[in-house]
């Protein structure tokens, strides 16, 4: 059973770069999380989605950050034009419905020089 | 939304049961009780969640105070593989947000 993936699991960026972070989750999972962990800090919600449908996106930055889960392929979560204070883990996580536990991937490190 | 409180850091020797406390005084009826866990470099693992009854499952017990204020993450027989910051978080009924807090870092002693 594989567990929800997340690739790349590091990624460098420099200032003014876009950055693209793919999430898999599990099978049979149709819910899809993102969260942010800044360093020294616990996680924060960014965006809740479903196949083809954005349902929260409370939790995400008004400029440069986008996400998507299109009806084939991995959830994408898109930043344009990072800055430095855009360095910090980025964790996905994948449920079976709404009110499931949610199981979170290893999460990619995003470092901006 | 209601929070939890839980002490910073703890230690155990291996193989001995921990018991991690988490107070949650201003809990109301519909918040449930989770549990996760995160070893270094990895992402956070849900580890048991519960509402009133107390629960087991084959990673470990979640034991709540009759009032529901305080809850204890119980592993039985504590391993180095268990060393990891171990978040308690309510979750409201329907809600699907997680709010993570500091958590406690618990070390395991050989």
């Amino acid at each position: 059973n594989a567990g929800v993936m997340q690739n790349p699991r590091h990624l460098v960026r420099r200032r003014g770069q876009e950055a693209r972070l793919r999430c898999s989750p599990m099978k049979g999972h149709s819910h899809v999380y993102w969260y942010r962990q800044l360093p020294e800090e616990g996680l924060k919600f960014m965006v809740y989605l479903q196949k083809e449908n954005i349902i929260d996106e409370s939790g995400m930055p008004k400029e440069r950050f986008s996400a998507e889960f299109p009806k084939e392929g991995p959830s994408i979560l898109r930043i344009q034009q990072v800055v430095r204070g855009d360095s910090a883990a980025y964790f996905c996580a994948s449920s079976q419905g709404e009110e499931q536990p949610q199981h979170f991937g290893d999460g990619t490190r995003l470092s901006i020089l | 939304d209601a929070k939890t409180t839980q002490p910073n850091s703890m230690e155990s020797n291996e193989e001995e049961p921990v018991h991690l406390p988490c107070n949650h005084s201003t809990i109301s009826g519909t918040d449930y009780i989770h549990w996760y866990r995160q070893l270094p470099s990895q992402g956070p693992e849900y580890v048991i969640h519960g509402l009133t009854s107390n629960v087991n499952n084959r990673m470990a017990s979640l034991a709540i105070a009759e009032d529901r204020k305080s809850s204890t993450l119980i592993l039985h027989r504590a391993t180095l593989r268990d060393a990891a910051v171990y978040y308690c978080i309510l979750r409201r009924a329907g809600s699907y947000q997680l709010t993570f807090g500091k958590g406690t870092k618990l070390s395991v002693i050989p």
